[in-house]
């Protein structure tokens, strides 16, 4: 039972270079998120895809794109990374209209950009 | 704008002893409110969900109030142990499934 993985777990960019980190759930949950991590600051939303087919911006979407490219996958785009983009990246699924509304996460993507 | 804050200085304290956690928001009327825990270089794990019906939820040692007119959640850790030493972050859902984290405080337990 796998839930939600990402890849890569680790990368290092040098500056304008471009990446796509993946994500993907296999828990048929319909909405999917990706969030940024700082050093001792909490989760900051980047975009979110409340189903498939939509995306929405978040609280700091300036720099990166996203694709809903199925149920299962959601990918997040950095087109040209900036040393800001220096952060531990967090993809979330969750469903809402059930129950149990809780978000599950992947094991996070360190990410560095020189 | 809308906010979700948690005391950001970290909370120590005493094994055996209650920890108390605040989050606080601002322009959201959530139906439900989360809190997660989270350990280094891990993603945040689930704990507990409050509905806005009910004033408070318990699962275990941990404690879960909602206060919809103060606007206030409280996340209580009795009998604390190390092991709950770890950040704890709470979590609002808003219109279209946003789900929006605050800064997280971080608990440590000392023996």
């Amino acid at each position: 039972n796998a839930g939600v993985t990402q890849t890569p777990k680790f990368q290092v960019l040098k500056t304008g270079q471009s990446m796509t980190l993946q994500c993907a759930q296999d828990m048929n949950h319909n909405s999917m998120y990706w969030y940024r991590q700082d050093p001792g600051m909490g989760l900051r939303l980047i975009y979110y895809s409340a189903s498939e087919g939509t995306t929405d911006k978040g609280e700091v979407p300036n720099g990166y794109n996203v694709s809903r490219l199925n149920k299962r996958e959601f990918s997040l785009r950095l087109e040209s990374a900036a040393p800001s983009q220096t952060s531990v990246y967090f993809c979330a699924s969750r469903d809402p209209g059930k129950r149990r509304t809780e978000a599950f996460f992947g094991q996070g993507t360190r990410l560095t950009v020189v | 704008s809308q906010k979700i804050e948690q005391n950001s200085e970290a909370l120590n304290i005493q094994e055996g002893k209650t920890a108390t956690l605040t989050c606080n928001y601002t322009n959201y009327s959530p139906a439900y409110l989360q809190w997660y825990r989270q350990d280094p270089g891990r993603g945040p794990v689930f704990l507990l969900l409050i509905r806005e019906n009910e004033k408070e939820k318990r699962k275990e040692r941990l404690k879960v109030t909602f206060d919809t007119t103060l606007k206030q959640s409280l996340f209580h850790i009795t009998a604390s142990q190390p092991a709950d030493s770890a950040t704890y972050l709470c979590a609002v859902a808003a219109a279209g499934n946003k789900l929006t984290f605050g800064g997280g405080t971080r608990v440590l337990v000392k023996p």
